[in-house]
């Protein structure tokens, strides 16, 4: 089966770094996208790696590696606006969109 | 228009009713996708529409379900005889390409959020 596993929660303080990591199995791979959601509000697109190596727009890098299965969502000088779930996704094969539960994350001042 | 509408924001209905979702695209985007996502989860995929066309309606959780595209713009999500599993918040999202183009970021509506009691 498809799986894409990401932490329940994670907690930081504003102003610090925070990674999020995201693992998957997919059959196939056509990209790798993270998408920022606050509660209640649509999911919005913030990266997409498709080729190995780091991606960085502003306070938020993302990288790959295509062998390990592994991603990582980074994101610099956190402000308390960062209060979201992320969410991973993988296009398969079929560039079918598979997606991750979220990870919440908060952030104390 | 600027972004994705959907409509309504929040529905409630007895069980055993049917509703209506609408999702209003951007402007001129190709494709179409419904999602639903429980609490605390993540997008499930229903259906995919290219213009007019439903290529894909593989997520849909039963005969219940229906969507439709007729004119390639606005989409209406049917379920029928709603039943309390069929809770969930429902997102539109729209892209420019076909869902096989490359990096194909969706731009997502607010979601409806249907309750069944």
């Amino acid at each position: 089966g498809q799986n894409i596993d990401q932490p329940t929660e994670m907690t930081a303080t504003e102003g610090a770094i925070v990674q999020i990591n995201c693992t998957y199995q997919t059959s196939g791979f056509n990209g790798l996208f993270w998408y920022q959601q606050h509660a209640g509000e649509a999911p919005t697109f913030l990266s997409y790696n498709v080729l190995d190596g780091l991606e960085e727009k502003g306070r938020f890098s993302s990288f790959l590696s295509r062998s390990k299965g592994y991603s990582y969502l980074l994101l610099k000088e956190l402000q308390m606006k960062d209060s979201a779930s992320y969410l991973c996704a993988v296009s398969d094969s079929n560039y079918q969109l598979i997606w991750g539960a979220g990870t919440k994350l908060i952030i104390k001042p | 228009g600027a972004g994705v509408s959907q409509s309504p924001r929040y529905k409630v209905a007895k069980r055993g009713q049917d509703v209506a979702l609408r999702c209003d695209p951007i402007s001129g985007h190709v494709s179409l996708f419904w999602y639903q996502q429980a609490l605390g989860q993540g997008p499930e995929f229903l259906t995919y529409f290219q213009n007019e066309a439903q290529l894909d309606k593989s997520g849909l959780p039963s005969d219940r379900f229906f969507a439709e595209r007729p004119e390639g713009s606005v989409s209406t999500l049917k379920i029928q005889r709603t039943q309390q599993e069929d809770s969930a918040v429902y997102l539109c999202a729209s892209s420019l390409g076909d869902r096989g183009s490359g990096a194909n970021v969706l731009t997502f509506g607010a979601g409806s959020r249907l309750t069944v009691l």
